[in-house]
C-alpha cells in the first residue's frame, strides 16, 4: 500500500540517550514534515522540508534534527531526549506546501522519555 | 495563545442524527481551512477543506460552513454512522506560508447506536 511508514511504532527511552525516529514515503512527494501530537494541543509542527536537500525548522524545533538526503526518507533525530519530549510523532508528506495541499500521514511513533 | 480553537474535546451523537464540530480561529489572515479525521493508533487523513472566498462546502454526508466575520467554521455530518467516532481535527493555513498548518487540538466524536 502506497503512503508513508514510520519507525519504530513505539519505543520506551532513557532520559540523555539519543533516537532516530524513521520515515519513508514512497509517493515521491516533494515535501515533508514531522509533527507532534500532545493531548490538548493538537498536531505541532516540529521541522519540515519542501524539497531533497533542504529543511527548515517549524513552531517547536528545539531538541530535535533532521535531515533530507533524498526525496523518500525524512528522519528525525533526538540527540539527548528528555522527558518533555514523550509524545506521539507522525511524519507527513504532500505534493507542494502544506498551505492548499493535502497532507498524508504515517500511523505514527509513540515514544516515551524516562 | 492558540490561533485555532476546538472548544469542545468531545462530543456525543446518536447514530443517525446530525454532528456538528466547532472550530474558532483568531488569524484573520487565515484564507483555507482543512478537517482531519484521525483514527487511534493511525495517522490524520484528510476530510474536507473550504477556501475563505466560499462560506460553504459539501462532500457527500459532510458539509464544512466559513462565517469570516465571526472567524468560526463548523463541519456537519449528516446522518452520523458508527464509523464517524474519530478525532476531528480543524487547521487553518494562509495559502502563501508554503508549509504551516495551524491546528485545533481536537474533538472525539462518539456516536452512539
Amino acid at each position: 500500500t502506497a503512503g508513508i511508514t514510520q519507525a519504530p511504532t513505539s519505543q520506551i527511552l532513557a532520559a540523555g540517550r539519543s533516537m532516530t525516529l524513521r520515515c519513508t514515503q514512497d509517493m515521491r512527494h516533494n515535501a515533508m514534515y514531522w509533527y507532534r501530537q500532545d493531548l490538548g494541543l493538537g498536531l505541532r509542527l516540529i521541522h519540515y522540508s519542501n524539497t531533497a536537500g533542504t529543511t527548515g525548522k517549524g513552531e517547536v524545533p528545539d531538541g530535535y534534527s533532521v535531515s533530507r538526503a533524498n526525496t523518500d526518507d525524512f528522519p528525525l533525530t533526538l540527540a539527548s531526549a528528555v522527558p518533555s519530549q514523550t509524545s506521539v510523532y507522525f511524519c507527513a508528506s504532500s505534493a507542494g506546501g502544506a498551505g492548499a495541499n493535502v497532507l498524508t500521514f504515517g500511523a505514527g511513533s509513540r515514544l516515551t522519555v524516562l | 495563545d492558540q490561533q485555532v480553537k476546538q472548544n469542545s474535546p468531545s462530543l456525543s451523537v446518536q447514530e443517525g442524527r446530525i454532528s456538528i464540530l466547532n472550530c474558532d480561529y483568531t488569524n484573520s489572515m487565515f484564507d483555507y481551512f482543512l478537517w482531519y479525521k484521525k483514527y487511534p493508533a493511525e495517522g490524520p487523513t484528510f476530510l474536507i477543506s473550504i477556501s475563505s472566498i466560499k462560506d460553504k462546502n459539501e462532500d457527500g454526508r459532510f458539509t464544512v460552513f466559513l462565517n469570516k466575520s465571526a472567524k468560526h467554521l463548523s463541519l456537519h455530518i449528516v446522518p452520523s454512522q458508527p464509523g464517524d467516532s474519530a478525532v476531528y481535527f480543524c487547521a487553518a493555513s494562509v495559502l502563501d506560508s508554503n508549509y504551516q498548518l495551524i491546528w485545533g487540538a481536537g474533538t472525539k466524536l462518539i456516536i452512539k447506536p
